[in-house]
């Protein structure tokens, strides 16, 4: 069971480049999530998605861009990348907001010099 | 505002010693406190749902427990396989299934 995969696992970048993290799940999962983690800060909410063609706002939705085209993948993008979003980047799924749990992936590791 | 908080940062154990992790939250409402545990360049591993005050959850040597301000998570004679780092969310009732986490516990424990 793969569960939730998501590509790549680590990527370098330049201030001002843009790249697109991709987030698989095959657990026919409603809900999909991105967050962030940052030493000391815990993980933090980007944006979310309540089924295939939504997309929502998280608490940390600056500088990011995201697509929920088809229902098994939630596109996380960075549009112009600034040394502020280097960071570990989480994609999560679930099937209920509330009685699920939250399955995550490994992680992007994401270094923007 | 809402706030979780998890102390210790940090604990170091010897195995078979027992020691109790804390996550405290101040929340308009309580939908439900999840504990997660994450192994490093890992995503986090879902543990426990709680939902209400007096609930409590067991899984191998750890246990979770809630009650209206705080979660404690007990690892009971723990192993060096249970070193890892501890994770704390919560579910307010006006968040819609967002969750906000904690920091963290990072758990060492030595043979």
């Amino acid at each position: 069971n793969a569960g939730v995969t998501q590509t790549p696992k680590f990527r370098v970048l330049k201030t001002g480049q843009s790249m697109t993290l991709l987030c698989a799940q095959d657990m026919n999962h409603e809900y999909m999530y991105w967050y962030r983690q940052d030493p000391g800060m815990g993980l933090r909410l980007i944006h979310y998605s309540v089924g295939e063609g939504t997309t929502a706002k998280g608490e940390v939705p600056d500088g990011y861009n995201v697509s929920r085209l088809k229902k098994q993948n939630f596109l996380l993008g960075l549009e112009s990348a600034a040394p502020s979003q280097t960071s570990v980047y989480f994609c999560a799924s679930s099937y209920s907001t509330v009685l699920g749990p939250q399955h995550f992936g490994d992680g992007t590791r994401l270094s923007i010099l | 505002e809402d706030q979780v908080t998890q102390s210790p940062e940090a604990l170091r154990l010897q195995e078979g010693e027992s020691s109790s992790l804390n996550c405290s939250y101040t929340v308009s409402g309580l939908r439900g406190l999840f504990w997660y545990r994450q192994d490093p360049g890992k995503g986090p591993e879902f543990l426990f749902t709680l939902y209400s005050a007096g609930e409590e959850k067991e899984k191998e040597r750890l246990k979770a427990t809630l009650t209206k301000k705080e979660s404690f998570l007990h690892i009971t004679a723990p192993k060096p396989e249970d070193s890892a780092t501890y994770l704390c969310a919560v579910m307010t009732t006006d968040s819609w299934g967002k969750l906000q986490f904690g920091a963290g516990t990072q758990v060492v424990v030595t043979p």
